[in-house]
């Protein structure tokens, strides 16, 4: 059965920073690239990051490229989003969900979520 | 970046209704359109691939159709379960994938 377990949600201070994990379990963790999307309180889906099934290539949202950066170890069965420069606007629900692997980029098993709140 | 402009933003149906929520793109993004469903306090779901494909294990009830700007998730006999928020997603030109504002679906 496919999991996707975030942790490392929590309170951080403007400027601070925080690693959220998410692990995998229940597929082959190294076929898949997965992402980050995210959900301010009350509001809809943004799209975080993506890093590919190696490591090798990722990509950020223009709101936090340069802060944030997104790593996974396939040894471990986790991905990593490293956020640092924490600003009020980054209050939110962060998910990770795996991309399908499709043309069509489908996101197909998503975690429960992880609350970051920055105060 | 490819905008995603959703309608309506809220609706409210009976059960047994049948419902359409539309999704248009910025520019033609051929049939690269995903769409999930979101309960209060979970995470999305995907239902429907690639405009029309139905994802493993979600209800029949559940279509989508479109190609080009112009999309469609229809529900053809509303449910109380499908009490949601709905949202289209591209992943035509990527990076970044975009997501629609999202609809609101409400049982009467």
């Amino acid at each position: 059965q496919e999991q996707l377990v975030e942790s490392g949600g929590g309170v951080g201070q403007p400027g601070r920073s925080l690693r959220l994990s998410c692990e995998v379990s229940g597929f082959t963790f190294s076929y898949y690239a997965f992402h980050w999307v995210r959900q301010a309180p009350g509001k809809g889906l943004e799209w975080v990051a993506v890093i590919s099934s190696d490591g090798s290539r990722t990509h950020y949202a223009e709101s936090v490229k340069g802060r944030f950066t997104i790593s996974r170890d396939n040894s471990k069965n986790t991905l990593y989003l490293q956020m640092n420069s924490l600003t009020a606007e980054d209050t939110a629900v962060f998910y990770c969900a795996r991309d399908q692997g499709t043309p069509s980029g489908p996101l197909d098993y998503w975690g429960q979520g992880a609350l970051v709140t920055v105060s | 970046d490819i905008q995603m402009t959703q309608s309506p933003s809220s609706l409210s149906a009976s059960v047994g209704d049948s419902v359409t929520i539309t999704c248009r793109a910025g520019q033609s993004i051929s049939t690269f359109v995903n769409w999930y469903q979101q309960k209060p306090g979970k995470a999305p779901n995907l239902l429907i691939y690639a405009a029309s494909n139905l994802q493993r294990g979600v209800p029949s009830r559940f279509s989508g159709s479109g190609s080009g700007t112009d999309f469609t998730l229809t529900i053809s006999s509303l449910q109380p379960e499908d009490s949601a928020t709905y949202y289209c997603q591209q992943s035509y030109s990527t990076p970044p994938w975009t997501f629609g504002q999202g609809t609101k679906v409400e049982i009467k």
